[in-house]
């Protein structure tokens, strides 16, 4: 079955960019569409964008001209870069996969187990 | 973006009672091309991933108890729990996939024993 797994620094520097790769085991990367989905402390969940294996990418306009998602089929990763960050974006991280293959409208199944960034000087 | 708002924001109900969430979103997520609802649900307990319980608002996914039920269509739909057990305790969330521009949760109703 497939798993994921989120990797990265847990503190990020005011105005840094954050970095985060998810790596998928027991499955190939191909054929599906792969999401970042974070959620603050106490608070509920935000889409922040996905990636199709061939690497076509949408992300949430709310953090468009922050965000780029890019994906390495060789290692079956695909990784996460959100810049200029602020306390705001302190969150859990989580990476999922849209549940069907080649479909783009999808829930999320499966997910990592999460990864906590705190952004503080 | 498509708005999802969920109530109660909390609900305390005894072990072996019926529990029920409801989720309203600001446009339909019923596609009249196949008359499905893109909606789902999620479990997420303390410190875990959220985990998939229900899509196309009302197919149980494989593993999830059957006192989890789903229903609605278009704008308004409802996560049942038909008897409450200790282990559901939990912040549930709805989501619509009938636009990735963006994806879109409700904010959650956290889910107690009485």
């Amino acid at each position: 079955q497939v798993q994921l797994q989120e990797s990265g620094p847990g503190l990020v520097k005011p105005s840094e960019t954050l970095s985060l790769t998810c790596t998928v085991s027991g499955g190939s990367i191909s054929s599906y569409y792969w999401s970042w989905i974070r959620q603050p402390p106490g608070k509920g969940l935000e889409w922040i964008g996905y990636i199709y294996y061939s690497g076509g990418t949408n992300y949430n306009p709310s953090l468009k001209s922050r965000v780029t998602i890019s994906v390495d089929t060789s290692k079956n990763q695909f990784s996460l870069n959100l810049s200029s960050v602020t306390a705001a974006d302190t969150a859990v991280y989580y990476c999922a996969r849209g549940s069907r293959a080649a479909a783009v409208l999808n829930w999320f199944d499966p997910w990592g187990q999460g990864t906590l960034v705190t952004v503080s000087s | 973006d498509i708005v999802m708002t969920q109530s109660p924001d909390s609900l305390a109900v005894s072990l072996g009672e019926r529990a029920t969430i409801n989720c309203k979103s600001s446009q339909s997520v019923l596609y009249s091309s196949n008359n499905k609802n893109y909606l789902a649900w999620y479990q997420q307990k303390a410190g875990k991933p959220p985990k998939l319980l229900i899509y196309w608002a009302s197919t149980r996914e494989s593993g999830v108890p059957d006192r989890f039920s789903g229903s609605g269509s278009g704008t308004d739909f409802t996560l049942t729990i038909s008897s409450l057990q200790a282990e559901d305790v939990a912040v549930y969330y709805c989501q619509q996939y009938y636009t990735t521009l963006p994806y879109t949760f409700g904010q959650g109703t956290k889910l107690e024993i009485k």
